[in-house]
């Protein structure tokens, strides 16, 4: 099983600021790595796939990069809406496997 | 628009059996595997189960490979998760909102935009 690890687990950001998370892999999952973002009480929300594709209506200031095993989700100017907790998730192998999540608030 | 819903949740003792369901609409059902991810409270998510379109291959995580049954029926465009009937099959461990899955036809195979509201299972004596 591929282990996802994120850092850090709580990340504390300035509302306009710029936010950046890391997902590292166990091993390489190529580009088959996707982020999503969950609110209290709400279902997980795709936000990118394939390290770098935006889901339908994901606005610009989400990006993600990175390859292999280090991967990284960018919020370029944080929206009060944008506090939330985020998780990678790994399809490159069964069982799909998610990090632990990085929960980003409100400095 | 897509949607959704599960039901089918709630307390069950220890070796006890469920059976969560998930009905969905707003898309060509029989078209797209589905999957059950769940969350234990105050925890990370864990990808349960997937299925294929027409329900001949199924995927488990090892946690509950033997325990746990994924089965689909397209003509009532529903989606299942037996969680089972034998001697310690639920544990403690289990009890999580499990959410029912599945993708669009714009996001990758493997990742998933749309979700449920998922149903709270909750497994205790």
């Amino acid at each position: 099983e591929i282990v996802m690890t994120q850092s850090p687990a709580t990340l504390s950001v300035s509302p306009g600021e710029r936010a950046t998370l890391s997902c590292r892999a166990s091993q390489s999952v190529s580009s088959n790595l996707a982020w999503y973002q969950q609110k209290p009480g709400q279902a997980p929300r795709l936000l990118i796939y394939a390290v770098s594709t935006r889901a339908t209506d994901i606005p610009a200031r989400f990006s993600g990069s990175g390859s292999g095993t280090e991967f990284t989700l960018t919020i370029s100017s944080l929206q009060s809406e944008d506090f939330a907790v985020y998780y990678c998730q790994q399809y490159n192998n069964w069982p799909y496997t998610f990090g632990q999540g990085t929960k980003l608030e409100i400095k | 628009e897509v949607q959704l819903v599960e039901s089918g949740g709630g307390l069950v003792q220890p070796g006890g059996s469920l059976r969560l369901s998930c009905a969905a609409s707003g898309f060509t059902f029989s078209s797209y595997w589905m999957s059950w991810v769940r969350q234990a409270p105050g925890k990370g998510l864990e990808w349960v189960a997937n299925i294929n379109e027409d329900g001949s291959e199924k995927y488990y995580v090892d946690s509950v490979k033997g325990r746990f049954t994924i089965s689909r029926d397209n003509v009532k465009n529903s989606l299942y998760l037996q969680m089972n009937l034998q001697m310690n099959s639920l544990r403690a461990e289990d009890t999580a909102v499990y959410y029912c899955a599945t993708r669009g036809p714009l996001a990758a195979a493997g990742t998933r935009d749309y979700w449920g509201q998922g149903t709270l299972v909750t497994v205790s004596s």
